[in-house]
């Protein structure tokens, strides 16, 4: 059974560098698309950004400025790097797995959010 | 950007009732790119439906997804108590990522 499991700072001070790590137990971390994605208290979820195997990296428009994301295949871990953080980046983030797989009917591969971490709330404050 | 804007904010039933959760999309989506999740409180999201309409490993049959284009359907075609959460939909974009709707609560009438 495949398992994510977010580790980090639960406190941040404004200005800094938020980071996470999701690290991936029972299963590859290979040939997946990787997430981070929050949710403010009492909030939606906001996609963050994603990193594949081979480090290519997607980010959410309106995060890129301050997103980094990175992948370690030998820990099978990945991580996450959010720059100048403000109370507005207080959330619970939670990592979560996309699988690569082409659907022969469609001609596509479907997107979506298989395994998810349970999550760590981060909160910036001084 | 697509925004997807789901319906209704929140709905009371009772178990043993019927729901039906509606999203809908400000453009086009494909369905391949369309997924519904189930969250309870101080839990992950579950994926329930994914290209719009196959259940996730393990989901019970009672859930069902629906649609195409711009109009999306959840249904739970007979409420246990344990389904009284929050359901998001999801779409995925290749210019903007993945983007959620703001969600709807099930909640016991």
């Amino acid at each position: 059974q495949v398992q994510l499991q977010e580790s980090g700072p639960g406190l941040v001070k404004p200005s800094e560098t938020l980071s996470l790590t999701c690290t991936v137990s029972g299963g590859s971390i290979s040939s997946y698309y990787w997430s981070w994605i929050r949710q403010p208290a009492g909030k939606g979820l906001e996609w963050i950004g994603r990193i594949y195997t081979s480090g290519s990296t997607n980010y959410n428009p309106s995060l890129k400025s301050r997103v980094t994301m990175s992948v370690d295949t030998s820990k099978n871990q990945f991580s996450l790097k959010l720059s100048s953080v403000t109370a507005a980046d207080t959330a619970v983030y939670y990592c979560a797995r996309t699988p690569r797989v082409y659907d022969i009917l469609t001609g596509y591969y479907p997107q979506y959010f298989d395994y998810w971490g349970q999550g760590t709330l981060v909160t910036v404050s001084s | 950007e697509i925004v997807l804007t789901q319906s209704p904010g929140t709905l009371s039933l009772s178990p043993g009732e019927r729901a039906t959760l509606s999203c809908r999309a400000s453009q086009s989506v494909s369905s391949s790119y369309l997924a519904w999740y189930q969250q309870k409180p101080g839990q992950a999201p579950r994926l329930l439906i994914y290209g719009a309409s196959s259940r996730a490993t393990g989901i019970p049959d009672r859930f069902s997804g629906s649609g195409s284009g711009t109009d999306f359907t959840l249904t739970i075609s007979r409420l246990e108590p344990e389904d009284f959460a929050v359901y998001y939909c999801q779409q995925y974009g290749s210019s903007q990522g993945y983007t959620f709707g703001q969600g709807t609560k099930l909640e016991i009438k």
